[in-house]
């Protein structure tokens, strides 16, 4: 079967640096994406990893380990406008998503 | 980036009515779009896929001939909820595959979202 999971609220501080995990089962496999979701509105789109190892954009950086099913995502020098539900999704072999619950990050002065 | 654009962003109804909602891709062709749905606190819910040119594939539980979808084009799709009911009433979210995608690889992109609030 299929199932993907991430933790449901996070809270960190302002400046520092938070690392959200998302693992994922499945047989068919097409990469992994990050979304940032603010309340109210859509996601928007973070990162996609398809082969092992991290990628780095800014201060988000997306790992992916295929052979563990494990992705996170790092944020670094954490700004307030940071506080949003972070969304990890595989994509499987009928290019279909599969969403993760979401975690709510909480960013502390 | 790639760019996806929906209208309405707001829509308010009376029961019984039917309400159309439209998904485009500014800046890329899109083969393929879905929909989803997102009630409150809730992670996102498939609805259906889009793909231009033919039928709309739903997913186990939603009804095909409340929720009509039309892709006629490689820009637009669009999301009819016939008969709308309190019930009905979500936030819905289009995205559209880009197969290009930035860096060249296949990415989805998201709409704004539609507020639809039944009364």
């Amino acid at each position: 079967g299929q199932n993907i999971d991430q933790p449901t609220e996070m809270t960190a501080t302002e400046g520092a640096i938070v690392q959200i995990n998302c693992t994922y089962q499945t047989s068919g496999f097409n990469g992994l994406f990050w979304y940032q979701q603010h309340a109210g509105e859509a996601p928007t789109f973070l990162s996609y990893n398809v082969l092992d190892g991290l990628e780095e954009k800014g201060r988000f950086s997306s790992f992916l380990s295929r052979s563990k099913g494990y992705s996170y995502l790092l944020l670094k020098e954490l700004q307030m406008k940071d506080s949003a539900s972070y969304l990890c999704a595989f994509m499987d072999s009928n290019y279909q998503l599969i969403w993760g619950a979401g975690t709510k990050l909480i960013i502390k002065p | 980036g790639a760019v996806v654009s929906q209208h309405p962003s707001w829509v308010i109804c009376k029961s019984g009515t039917s309400v159309k909602i439209e998904c485009r891709s500014l800046d890329f062709q899109a083969t393929t779009m879905f929909w989803y749905r997102q009630f409150p606190k809730q992670s996102l819910m498939l609805m259906a896929t889009s793909n231009e040119g033919s039928k709309a594939t739903y997913e186990q539980g939603v009804e095909k001939d409340k929720f009509l979808i039309n892709h006629a084009s490689l820009t637009l799709s669009t999301l009819t909820v016939t008969s709308a009911h309190p019930e009905d009433s979500s936030f819905y979210i289009c995205s559209a595959r880009d197969l290009a995608g930035s860096a060249g690889r296949e990415t989805q992109y998201f709409g704004p979202g539609t507020r639809l609030l039944v009364l």
